[in-house]
């Protein structure tokens, strides 16, 4: 699976939109991009994935860059209950790894300010 | 609405017990996952499931084992627990083809 790299932290105002950046420059052409985020304290919640076209659904838009190599994550109008850990995943939908475990890197932690 | 749900949020237990953790799943999915977080080491591989019977081991199944009788559920045994087995426990599943997870809300599992 491609690397992607993350910023450590980000703080968002309550009501904005929050836009969470991911760069995976190595992806390749059957690796899809997924978002998870994870609640203090309990378990990882899926939110999308793409891999060419823009995304949308009811938590969040995800806009993939056309080279692929960087990838955003938007939540429109962001509420406290968004604070959270948010991790970019990059994978081969037809597992390259027999297993289809994830690896989560780091992540960005998002803090959303009243 | 997809559902995974786990027997407990928090679990005490003395060095030698035998554990069991629980998983459920209600979304007919045929892979299941066990995993454990830990800070600074992230998600890591205990055991997964292809399927009713069958079983894997992750990265790191030692002092671990797994049981799945019946598709919906998947068990996590530890036969003697340690005080290196402290840690939160997630449980995931998805459907064969696809590699959309879902997990469950964890077991924050505490070993004195």
């Amino acid at each position: 699976d491609a690397k992607t790299t993350q910023p450590t932290s980000m703080d968002c105002a309550e009501g904005r939109a929050a836009n969470l950046p991911c760069n995976h420059s190595t992806i390749s052409g059957n690796e899809y991009v997924y978002w998870y985020r994870q609640i203090h304290s309990q378990g990882p919640q899926y939110i999308i994935h793409g891999l060419k076209n823009n995304e949308t659904n009811e938590m969040a838009s995800l806009i993939i860059t056309e080279d692929r190599k960087s990838s955003t994550l938007i939540l429109p109008h962001a509420t406290l209950r968004d604070t959270a850990v948010y991790y970019c995943i990059v994978r081969d939908s037809h597992g390259s790894s027999n297993t289809g475990k994830l690896i989560f890197g780091q992540g960005t932690t998002l803090q959303v300010k009243p | 609405d997809v559902k995974v749900t786990q027997s407990s949020r928090y679990l005490v237990k003395r060095t030698g017990e035998k554990v069991f953790l629980e998983c459920v799943q209600d979304m007919d999915h045929e892979n299941m996952f066990w995993y454990r977080q830990d800070p600074g080491l992230g998600l890591r591989l205990i055991y997964f499931s292809y399927d009713v019977k069958m079983k894997e081991k992750g990265d790191i199944p030692e002092g671990y084992s797994v049981s799945r009788e019946k598709k919906e559920r998947f068990s996590l045994i530890l036969e003697s627990a340690s005080t290196n087995q402290t840690s939160m426990y997630l449980c995931a599943s998805r459907s064969q083809g696809t590699d959309t997870q879902y997990f469950g809300p964890g077991t924050r599992l505490t070993v004195l």
